[in-house]
Order: C-alpha cells, then sequence, then structure tokens
C-alpha cells in the first residue's frame, strides 16, 4: 500500500495563509487530490489532481506537488474552514491520509 | 444534481454479514465511465476504499478485504450494493458509498454516510 503522511494537527488565527502537507512512501506522480471533511459529515472533494479545484470549491483553496510531496494551501483561511483535510492517492489502489485537523486560534 | 445515500443495518453482531445499499440520483451507473466505491471510516484506521463497481460491470476491490467482499449494481434502480462477510468488531465504522469522478480514482460526490456498528 501507499502509505500517506500527514501533521495530525494545526492552528492559525483567521485571515493567516495555512499550508497543509501530505507525503506518499512512494511517487504517486500528480495523482494525489484532498478532501475536507467537518464533524459529522461526509468528506468533500477540495482538489483533484494534485492542482486542480473543484467544482464549487472557493479559489482560497489551492494545491501543489507531484511525485511523493504535496501541499493544500488556505489563503485567507476562514472561520469556516475549521475541519479534518485529508489526502488521497490514486496513482496505486486508493489511499488515503489520516488526515490534519484544523483548528482557528 | 448528483445525490447519494447509504442504507444498512446499523448493528449487527460477529460473524454476520454485512449488506449496504447505495441509492443514487443524477447519473447512471449504465452511462459509459461511470463507477461507484465504497469507502469506510473508523477511528482505528482512519478512511479506507473498500471496491469500486463499474458501469460495464467491471469490479475491483481492496486486496487486504478482496475475499470477503462483493460489489454489485441494480442499473435500473439506480442503486449500489456491498456485502462484506464474517465481520467482526474491528469492521465498526461509518461506510460512505461515493461516485468516482471521470478519469481518475477519486470520488466527486459522496453519500452521507451510514454507521455500522458490530458487537455481541
Amino acid at each position: 500500500d501507499t502509505v500517506l503522511t500527514q501533521s495530525p494537527a494545526l492552528a492559525v488565527s483567521p485571515g493567516e495563509r495555512v499550508s497543509i502537507s501530505c507525503r506518499a512512501s512512494e511517487g504517486v506522480n500528480s495523482y494525489m487530490h484532498w478532501y475536507q471533511q467537518k464533524p459529522g459529515q461526509q468528506p468533500k472533494l477540495l482538489i483533484y489532481k494534485a492542482s486542480n479545484l473543484a467544482s464549487g470549491v472557493p479559489a482560497r483553496f489551492s494545491g501543489s506537488g507531484s511525485g511523493t510531496d504535496f501541499t493544500l494551501t488556505i489563503d485567507p483561511v476562514e472561520a469556516d474552514d475549521t475541519a479534518t483535510y485529508f489526502c488521497q492517492q490514486s496513482w496505486n489502489d486508493p489511499t488515503f491520509g489520516a488526515g490534519t485537523k484544523l483548528e482557528l486560534k | 444534481q448528483v445525490t447519494l445515500k447509504e442504507s444498512g443495518p446499523g448493528i449487527l453482531q460477529p460473524s454476520q454479514t454485512l449488506s449496504l445499499t447505495c441509492s443514487f440520483s443524477g447519473f447512471s451507473l449504465s452511462t459509459y465511465g461511470m463507477c461507484v466505491g465504497w469507502i469506510r471510516q473508523s477511528s482505528g484506521k482512519g478512511l479506507e476504499w473498500l471496491a469500486n463497481i463499474w458501469w460495464n460491470d467491471d469490479k475491483y476491490y481492496n486486496p487486504s478485504l478482496k475475499n470477503r467482499l462483493t460489489i454489485s449494481k441494480d442499473t435500473s434502480n439506480n442503486q449500489a450494493f456491498l456485502k462484506i462477510t464474517n465481520m467482526d468488531t474491528a469492521d465498526t465504522a461509518t461506510y460512505y458509498c461515493a461516485r468516482r469522478a471521470l478519469g481518475a480514482n477519486y470520488f466527486d460526490y459522496w453519500g452521507q454516510g451510514v454507521m455500522v456498528t458490530v458487537s455481541s
């Protein structure tokens, strides 16, 4: 399995820029995707294929990276962005990161 | 508007078989390229992809669970199904169905999920 490693938690102030990282145990080309999950809700697609914004997602969200290192950036962060963010690779059978919980100060 | 909704028993005993239904609208599993997948989420293992079924009835399973999983579909009623045999307490999770996006193996629409508890 391709293991995806994410930092467990981050805390930022509204209006700041935050970068959430995801590292793959092997190269996944650009086949990395990002989801947002709020408590009690299903995951929501934010970014697909590393850098493509999903439909309806605010332009405050962006993605970058290729190979093994990927980043989801939110700029500027808003209060509504409090959530857990997951990366998922699809170069091999799909696997997900453990998630990064974003809290606002 | 694409929507998906899962249904299932809620609770079952160890060794029983779990049967889940995904009812969807806004797309058809008879359309070229369409695919529905099942993913579960537990506190212990996080998000775990289970299986995909394609418009042409091709099926793909997570290798670590393949011998316990069966995915199927009813195109005329816009439903997909997942069976998991020999359920264990470790299978306690929220089970999601989701539409796989065209072109790459990510999921662009998810159901709300159904909680399944395995307990004696």
